[in-house]
């Protein structure tokens, strides 16, 4: 079985300022992570992913995440927001065997 | 331009009225799969499919059907829908690769299907 939490349904940063949105997860297997962005009323983009390489793993638009095995943590940060940051973000977790877990996704509101 | 396709993209629709939600990519990518999205909930997977003519139900399979006879095509079925499903759906395949490759399973989405039911 597998799980993703994300820690924050909301969180609300000023632009210009640093970015942490939160993610826990829990899997029987060795997962493959994801970072998925929404723009409202819009599909969904690949942020970034983490495969077992590097740990650390850089995505697009400045966002990096940090794979912490101990801690069964992916949380997704950005140096500096910007107001096109301001989106719905979803963590998720894969399995070879073809499921798919999404988080409840965070909000990430950019104030000016 | 690789995309993956899906029709209709806004449907209202009664009670018991059968409806098929089609999802097509012409990127010849094994993997393919539906998700609801409903506020507060995330993405939740309805069914997913590995390759032609294998289906696996996801988290949420009830009062759904899925169908893979050819590999570019994954249709979502509602034999009677019901009001509780009104949401919306989105459709997304990958390349079915080892974890450790560079591209593994990164899915491409369709631009959602937002369907009322009343």
């Amino acid at each position: 079985a597998q799980s993703v939490t994300q820690l924050d349904s909301h969180v609300s940063v000023s632009e210009g300022t640093p970015v942490l949105l939160r993610c826990n997860y829990s899997s029987s297997y060795s997962p493959s992570l994801f970072w998925y962005v929404q723009h409202p009323n819009k599909g969904l983009q690949l942020l970034l992913k983490y495969t077992s390489a590097a740990t650390l793993v850089k995505g697009i638009n400045g966002f990096e995440a940090e794979f912490k095995k101990s801690e069964t943590s992916f949380h997704l940060t950005k140096p500096s927001a910007h107001m096109s940051d301001a989106a719905e973000y979803f963590c998720v977790v894969n399995t070879n065997a073809g499921k798919s877990t999404f988080g409840d996704g965070t909000t990430l509101t950019v104030k000016p | 331009e690789a995309q993956v396709t899906q029709n209709p993209r806004y449907l209202i629709t009664v009670t018991g009225k059968k409806l098929t939600v089609t999802c097509s990519q012409n990127m010849n990518h094994e993997y393919m799969s539906w998700y609801r999205q409903d506020p507060g909930l995330g993405l939740r997977q309805i069914y997913y499919s590995m390759n032609v003519e294998v289906t696996d139900k996801g988290d949420v399979p009830e009062g759904y059907k899925v169908s893979r006879k050819e590999k570019r095509n994954f249709p979502l079925i509602l034999e009677s829908p019901s009001p509780n499903q009104t949401s919306l759906y989105f459709c997304a395949s990958s390349f079915y690769l080892p974890r450790t490759a560079s591209g593994a399973n990164v899915l491409t989405f369709g631009a959602g299907s937002r369907l009322t039911v009343l």
